[in-house]
């Protein structure tokens, strides 16, 4: 089976910008997560999606980020506008089971904010 | 305070050594996952810990979670170059629907 694509891999934006981050999980996977990397830190939580509706987004930073999941297929990320610290590398992952099957990981796509 | 502290942060050792990483937790956890990340990739899942001393092998990595179900550890035997990577422990929190991560223990194997 395909694994979690993540596109870009990377980008490199200035702050106030926009940028956009895609995740396409594993087929038939209802779950997809969003964590986030900052240099130095532990991989934190964002949110999750059970099909197209928002579970729980407790780990979103602020109202700049809006993630959304059309249709419960792939899934959006977006930081309007951005700030310096934003950069890092998130992270997108999608599981069959809620909290009990393993959770498959994309490569991540690296942000960096200038 | 983190959830999970994960120790020792860094770990450089000579291939064949054996070695122990720690996952700790005030908190009891209904399972614990162990993931390996590799640089420009996203975590792999090694293994599930679900009972409270449960002992898991996988080829030279061997996992126990405590009886507690606080804290695990994962225990590499003659460790090799392809060893190296940053283990990370995982649980399960929130009604099932976060999992949390652990800072992560970096462990380079030198040749």
């Amino acid at each position: 089976e395909a694994g979690v694509t993540q596109f870009p891999s990377h980008s490199v934006i200035e702050k106030g910008q926009t940028v956009t981050l895609r995740c396409d999980p594993i087929s038939g996977h209802d779950n997809l997560y969003w964590y986030r990397r900052v240099m130095g830190k532990e991989i934190k939580f964002l949110l999750h999606f059970v099909k197209e509706s928002k579970q729980d987004e407790s780990g979103m930073p602020n109202n700049r980020f809006l993630a959304e999941r059309t249709g419960g297929t792939y899934s959006t990320l977006k930081v309007q506008p951005a700030e310096l610290e934003d950069s890092g590398v998130y992270f997108c992952a999608s599981s069959q089971v809620m909290g009990y099957s393993p959770l498959h990981f994309g490569n991540g796509t690296r942000l960096t904010v200038t | 305070t983190q959830l999970l502290e994960q120790s020792p942060q860094f770990l450089s050792i000579q291939e064949g050594e054996n070695l122990t990483v720690y996952c700790n937790s005030s908190s009891v956890f209904s399972s614990l996952q162990w993931y390996r990340q590799e640089p420009g990739e996203g975590p792999v899942l090694l293994v599930t810990v679900v009972t409270g001393g449960e002992v898991k092998k996988l080829k030279r990595l061997t996992f126990q979670f405590g009886d507690a179900r606080k804290d695990s550890s994962l225990h590499i035997t003659a460790a090799q170059p392809g060893d190296t990577g940053l283990y990370l422990c995982a649980v399960v929190y929130s009604s099932a629907s976060k999992i949390i991560f652990g800072s992560g223990t970096r462990l380079s194997i030198r040749p």
